[in-house]
């Protein structure tokens, strides 16, 4: 597609369901990144894809969040048994590659706002 | 991880410039970056600069970057109403790693 597409736009969820939180990268991208920007805060960076594996993912806040990408392309965030401070903006971006800057330059998706009642 | 900071918020008049700072602890950056997040957009990419520079300047946008006092400031010329955002410094090391401010709030008036 033209830009990072994420979805959905918004999800609100009761505390201890699981969401997916989707996102389709720029076509061609072989990176991708999620992070988590919660209110006031700059992003914190999640987990990183080269291809469909994915080097780190050392971001993870917990055993709650795990993620895939399939087909060097979509990539789905889980979140099991949400909490209230999972309540974030969760944004996805991606880039041609990880290397040199031109290969790094990451775009971003508009996020998906999580909402846990 | 490493830190970037930046003041959280800034007012400015139409039609005057805006600056927005930003300073950084990671001596091993190599790129630093500028994102604009308009409300309900993702972020998207004003600028950059290599670490070997000092300036670069892009239209009405300027980038100063004191590598040895890790301070990277982006002026805006001549801002408009349009400019009003959260505006996120961020910073590169040696991998493919982006480490962000929380973000500087630009509200332009009237």
């Amino acid at each position: 597609g033209a830009g990072v597409s994420q979805s959905p736009s918004n999800k609100v969820t009761e505390k201890g369901k699981d969401v997916e939180l989707r996102c389709d990268p720029i076509s061609g991208h072989t990176a991708l990144y999620w992070y988590r920007q919660s209110l006031g805060q700059g992003l914190e960076f999640l987990i990183y894809f080269q291809g469909n594996s994915a080097p780190d993912k050392s971001g993870l806040p917990s055993d709650r969040f795990s993620a895939e990408r399939t087909g060097g392309s979509v990539s789905t965030l889980t979140i099991q048994r949400t909490q209230q401070e999972d309540s974030a903006v969760y944004l996805c971006a991606s880039s041609l590659g990880a290397g040199t800057i031109a290969k790094n330059i990451q775009y971003f998706g508009a996020g998906t706002r999580l909402s846990v009642l | 991880g490493e830190d970037v900071e930046q003041s959280l918020f800034l007012s400015v008049r139409e039609g005057d410039s805006s600056v927005i700072n930003c300073t950084y602890t990671d001596s091993s950056s190599t790129y630093l970056y500028w994102y604009k997040q308009e409300p309900g957009a993702g972020l998207q990419l004003l600028t950059y600069i290599f670490s070997n520079m000092d300036m670069k300047q892009d239209q009405r946008l300027t980038v100063l970057l004191n590598k040895k006092d890790k301070h990277l400031s982006l002026r805006i010329a001549d801002t408009q109403t349009g400019d009003s955002a959260i505006y996120f410094c961020a910073e590169r090391g040696n991998d493919y790693k982006l480490s962000f401010g929380a973000g500087t709030t630009v509200t332009v008036r009237a």
